[in-house]
């Protein structure tokens, strides 16, 4: 069975400045993908970025970027240029690929981030 | 845009009720799911359903059922409430051929 883990229950960071989300999984899986997912205080959750293991180069969304560390099993978010808008919580998750003949499986998520944007 | 919606922000229900708990979405996706959360536990997967009247059991099902009797909606039933299943509930959906789950906005659900 897969484990994500997210060890830091709480951040904050100044607007405009850098912050970087840790997230840790444990998986005998070789290939699977990862996801930051964000929710904001309104409760709606969405996807923020992705990353499937066999890609080596880490992934980028505008302000949003992962580092993605497959030996030591890590993959962290960074956030740079922080707004106000990015106050939320942020869900770190794992998805196995799909079997042949099987759809998209289930997210296993970490217990999440809550993560504040000060002015 | 892909909408999921679902029938309650917020519930109050007493112990041994029988609760349902509604979510549909708009876009025509295969895949629907019913997930728990909760602090420090993040999110749970309950159930899931691949197709209509299809079910799969996640990883935390004891004390609830679920109902895909159409494409665009999944119920999930508590046949008997209990205090511990207080939470927050959160619906999602993505296409068969998708990784992407797009999310209801929760129901928060209180079992006194």
């Amino acid at each position: 069975a897969q484990t994500v883990t997210q060890s830091q229950p709480e951040m904050s960071v100044q607007e405009a400045e850098t912050v970087t989300l840790s997230c840790t999984y444990d998986t005998s899986e070789n290939n699977y993908y990862l996801f930051w997912y964000k929710q904001p205080p309104s409760r709606q959750m969405i996807l923020v970025i992705r990353q499937e293991a066999y890609k080596q180069q880490n992934a980028t969304e505008n302000r949003f970027s992962v580092n993605f560390q497959k030996a030591a099993k890590s993959f962290s978010l960074k956030i740079s240029d922080s707004q106000l808008g990015d106050t939320a919580m942020y869900f770190c998750a794992f998805m196995k690929p799909p079997a042949g003949g099987t759809s998209y499986g289930k997210l296993t998520f970490g217990q999440g981030t809550i993560l504040t944007v000060h002015p | 845009d892909v909408k999921v919606t679902q029938s309650s922000r917020y519930l109050v229900k007493r112990t041994g009720e029988k609760v349902f708990l509604e979510c549909v979405q708009d876009m025509d996706h295969e895949n629907m799911f019913w997930y728990r959360q909760d602090p420090g536990l993040g999110l749970r997967l309950i159930y899931f359903s691949y197709d209509v009247k299809m079910k799969e059991k996640g990883d935390i099902p004891e004390g609830y059922s679920v109902s895909r009797e159409k494409k665009e909606r999944f119920s999930l039933i508590l046949e008997s409430a209990s205090t511990n299943q207080t939470s927050m509930y959160l619906c999602a959906s993505s296409l068969w051929t998708s990784y992407e789950q797009y999310f209801g906005p929760g129901t928060r659900l209180t079992v006194t």
